[in-house]
């Protein structure tokens, strides 16, 4: 069963608006939550973190937000650029990373 | 430092061959990981390994399935024999510690079994 849930298999923004991705885990006893980005032909690299003891990370125009309650995490891009085009994984870590299935971005120009 | 290499980048077989997947590390990191990229369960982390010893092998699909660590510097994933529904993107990834540091990932291998 996925523990760590991708809802939007794609997303598509226009350039310099803002682009939202999303994620719903199911364990409460995750502390630490990052966000992996993905070119075709190439490994998910890693791009911002964010622990659990903390609603808000902040790393120039990517944004995460922590909401514990609700168990749900987002990473924000403002502004969007063409080349964020990539797929966005989530991951949260136990004893291991669990991660997402991944979400699809197209920036549009 | 290359970062995590893997090798093959591509490899197409057939139904009821032996596959062999490479993966080097970057050297230093202490943990080696497994995934296999699929459309509906994303990155499934199959095996890992903790200073060469197998810590969690129950992503491993079935007993066709095999990891070996013989050293610091080398991993290989085996499917033996291999079939179509294995097909898929193989990453390998590293680590120096506590997951607070992420993981770094290889570039994977592209596996067609037909």
């Amino acid at each position: 069963d996925q523990q760590v849930k991708q809802n939007s298999p794609s997303l598509s923004v226009q350039e310099g608006r803002i682009s939202i991705l999303n994620c719903d885990y199911t364990n409460s006893m995750f502390d630490y939550f990052l966000w992996y980005k993905k070119y075709p032909a190439e490994g998910p690299t890693f791009l911002i973190s964010i622990s659990s003891i903390k609603d808000k990370n902040e790393d120039g125009r990517f944004t995460v937000f922590l909401n514990k309650s609700a168990k749900h995490l987002s990473l924000h891009i403002v502004p969007s650029q063409p080349g964020d085009s990539a797929v966005y994984f989530c991951a949260a870590s136990g004893n291991q990373f669990y991660f997402g299935t991944g979400t699809s971005l197209t920036v549009i120009p | 430092d290359a970062g995590v290499i893997q090798s093959p980048r591509h490899e197409v077989t057939e139904m009821g061959q032996e596959v062999t997947l490479r993966c080097k590390p970057i050297s230093g990191h202490n943990s080696l990981f497994w995934y296999r990229q699929t459309m509906m369960r994303g990155l499934e982390l199959l095996i890992y390994f903790n200073n060469n010893v197998p810590i969690d092998d129950s992503g491993m699909p079935e007993d066709r399935f095999s990891a070996k660590m013989p050293n610091a510097s080398f991993s290989t994933l085996k499917i033996q024999p291999s079939e179509p529904r294995d097909s898929a993107v193989y990453f390998c990834a590293s680590s120096s510690g506590r997951a607070n540091y992420g993981y770094t990932f290889g570039s994977g291998t592209r596996l067609t079994v037909v």
